[in-house]
């Protein structure tokens, strides 16, 4: 079983839409919880970064961190086809930088 | 601007030969990471040094070496290239501690 499960979608909503995103993992130890969008043919691009539980917002994005469950969340207001991305969580416990990535949602926002 | 630059952008390569890819970042940040991603898999850490001398393995080292001669740079080296080796290869970087990394833009690598 993979320490960090993602569901690879795709998910479709219409332009305007609220998006939720989502991960479960399951070593305890993750405290450093990151989002990431990844365009096609790009890196991906750092979008939201939390440490332990709690919540997050920046503009139309909130992150959502719910440690005693093993679960992250990405929410997108507005949604706009400019969102549409495949969205890695990705996370790391302390004392180790390196991150463990989920797979990856593709996201499609149609106009 | 300031980021990572990845070097080639693609390549096709045979079996058995030597491939290095390039990562040069000019940011001053202290360590710097290699991931491989496949769909389905994610991206997984290849390599990483924590600061310009010292380097570490990842989870999928097998077939690759890095090496880290300074601040800038951070060559991966596929010694002699296999077909499962063929993958999209992400170079990052970070200040240090638990900073969140930053990626360059990739190099698609077919082994045929």
């Amino acid at each position: 079983q993979k320490e960090v499960e993602q569901d690879p979608g795709p998910l479709s909503v219409p332009e305007g839409a609220i998006v939720s995103l989502n991960c479960t993992y399951s070593n305890s130890a993750f405290q450093y919880f990151m989002w990431y969008r990844q365009y096609s043919r790009k890196g991906p691009e750092l979008l939201m970064y939390t440490y332990s539980s709690g919540n997050k917002e920046d503009g139309r994005f909130t992150a959502q961190v719910d440690k005693s469950s093993k679960y992250i969340s990405l929410f997108i207001r507005d949604s706009q086809p400019s969102d549409s991305a495949t969205y890695l969580c990705a996370m790391s416990p302390t004392g180790r930088r390196a991150l463990t990535f989920g797979s990856g949602t593709r996201l499609q926002v149609q106009p | 601007i300031a980021g990572i630059t990845q070097a080639p952008t693609s390549q096709i390569l045979a079996a058995g030969r030597r491939m290095t890819l390039r990562c040069t970042q000019d940011m001053r940040h202290n360590a710097m990471y290699w991931y491989r991603q496949d769909l389905g898999l994610g991206l997984r850490l290849i390599h990483y040094s924590n600061t310009a001398g010292t380097t570490g393995k990842g989870e999928v080292p097998d077939g690759y070496s890095v090496s880290r001669a300074n601040t800038d740079d951070f060559p991966l080296t596929l010694a002699s290239a296999v077909p499962s080796q063929t993958s999209v290869y992400f170079c990052a970087s970070s200040p240090g501690g638990h900073q969140p990394q930053h990626f360059g833009d990739g190099t698609r690598l077919s082994i045929l």
